[in-house]
């Protein structure tokens, strides 16, 4: 079965670069997640979009946003990075219900 | 808010043993709960769920029950295996308040089986 598709799976950035973050969702889901884990950390939510509409805003950083396209697939895009973004960042998707997470984009700022 | 507290980790067993991880929650409306797991290097899994009171969400040997009384929805297994060693993430969100609201997970557990 298709699953939850994140590019990068690994990044690696200088302090004050940008990034973006790909995510694609399942197949007919019409909902994306992005959720951020630090090290050693609970995963944390950071804004969601229902049919290419922000639904949802958790603990984003005014330095980052995202958004989701026509074909439903959703970018993160995060400026002036800082040490402490360094995290492992999930997308995951789903339709009325159940999240399925991707496996993670790896940010390393440096 | 919403927020969720389990067992701090390490939880260190070994194999065949009896597992109870707790976790308790507090919610501004009537939660869905879930166990997520995560094994090294990968993303997160759902393992179980129950969405109403009394529930019991079972997979894999792993169950858990919605006790709203308690506020609670420890997870439990009757026989470890090495293979069940990861991170252990309680979970909640509050459905039908018409957005695509996100999961609010508890710090986790991380369980170490031991052969």
């Amino acid at each position: 079965a298709a699953g939850v598709i994140q590019s990068p799976r690994h990044l690696i950035k200088e302090k004050r670069e940008t990034a973006t973050l790909k995510c694609y969702p399942i197949p007919r889901h019409d909902t994306v997640y992005w959720y951020q884990q630090g090290p050693g950390q609970d995963p944390q939510f950071l804004i969601s979009f229902y049919e290419k509409m922000q639904s949802d805003k958790g603990s984003i950083p005014d330095r980052f946003s995202a958004q989701q396209f026509s074909d439903y697939h959703s970018e993160l895009n995060m400026s002036s990075l800082e040490l402490g973004d360094s995290a492992l960042y999930f997308c995951a998707s789903s339709f009325g219900g159940e999240q399925f997470f991707g496996p993670g984009t790896r940010l390393t700022v440096l | 808010g919403n927020s969720v507290t389990q067992m701090e980790g390490p939880v260190t067993l070994s194999e065949e043993a009896f597992l109870t991880i707790n976790c308790t929650y507090t919610a501004t409306g009537y939660p869905s709960l879930f166990w997520y797991v995560q094994y090294p290097g990968e993303g997160l899994q759902l393992l179980l769920k129950a969405t109403k009171a009394d529930d019991k969400g079972s997979n894999k040997g792993f169950e858990a029950t919605y006790r709203k009384e308690t506020t609670s929805f420890h997870l439990e297994k009757g026989s470890v295996q090495v293979s069940d060693s990861a991170v252990y993430f309680c979970a909640l969100i509050i459905l039908g308040g018409g957005g695509a609201d996100g999961l609010t997970f508890g710090k986790g557990t991380h369980l170490i089986i031991q052969p």
